[in-house]
């Protein structure tokens, strides 16, 4: 069965913190990786990773991709109290031409002033 | 601007009533996708239609059905709605695999008493 698992489950920082956030996965026929934000209502898309080792890069915000040991990490440098968030990781699976996205349950990060 | 629109927002059932989610993309997008998001749970795929004309179950099909209706439009019926069934669901498209980005809806919230 495919399976995305997300650790933390939350946390809380101090802005200015670093945070790092991890995203396991199991999934046959993979095809990428996928970072959103999700604050009140929908997710908001941050990154695909489909290469190992390529890093990911928008502002303070970084990803990258190890499709060997299967997991990706989400850094978040100089925190701020507007990246308070759902962080989910999402993985894609494609299988005879079809793909859908598997979703963990999200890291809550709250980031405190 | 719209991007994916879905309806209601909000809705109450008794058990064993029905009723149909509607979701309306105006991206030109061939996938689309519905999900349910509950506490501790992320996202769970319930169906998904990788293109007009077809559609697919994903983790959590029990009990709901869907219907492509056009290439814009993707609607989820819950034909007797039950308890189990609260949460929030959330529609979502994308255009092909090459950006990988899923666009989603704001989210409408079912609560089945």
């Amino acid at each position: 069965e495919d399976k995305v698992v997300q650790s933390p489950l939350s946390l809380v920082v101090h802005e200015g913190d670093t945070v790092t956030l991890n995203c396991s996965y199991e999934v046959t026929n993979f095809r990428s990786l996928l970072w959103y934000k999700q604050e009140k209502k929908a997710p908001t898309f941050l990154f695909m990773l489909t290469s190992s080792g390529i890093e990911k890069k928008s502002g303070r915000l970084s990803s990258i991709l190890d499709k060997k040991e299967l997991f990706s990490i989400l850094n978040i440098t100089a925190t701020q109290t507007g990246d308070s968030a759902v962080y989910l990781c999402a993985v894609e699976n494609s299988t005879s031409g079809t793909y859908k996205y598997i979703f963990g349950t999200g890291t809550r990060l709250k980031v405190l002033a | 601007n719209a991007g994916v629109t879905q309806t209601p927002k909000f809705q109450v059932l008794k058990t064993g009533q029905s009723m149909t989610l509607q979701c309306a993309q105006d991206m030109n997008h061939n996938s689309m996708y519905w999900y349910r998001q509950d506490p501790g749970m992320g996202l769970r795929l319930i169906y998904y239609s990788a293109s007009e004309g077809t559609t697919d179950k994903g983790e959590v099909p029990n009990g709901y059905n869907v219907s492509r209706l056009n290439k814009r439009e993707f609607s989820l019926r819950l034909e007797s709605a039950a308890p189990s069934q609260t949460s929030v669901y959330f529609c979502a498209s994308s255009k092909t695999r090459a950006t990988g980005e899923l666009f989603f809806g704001e989210g409408s919230r079912l609560t089945v008493l």
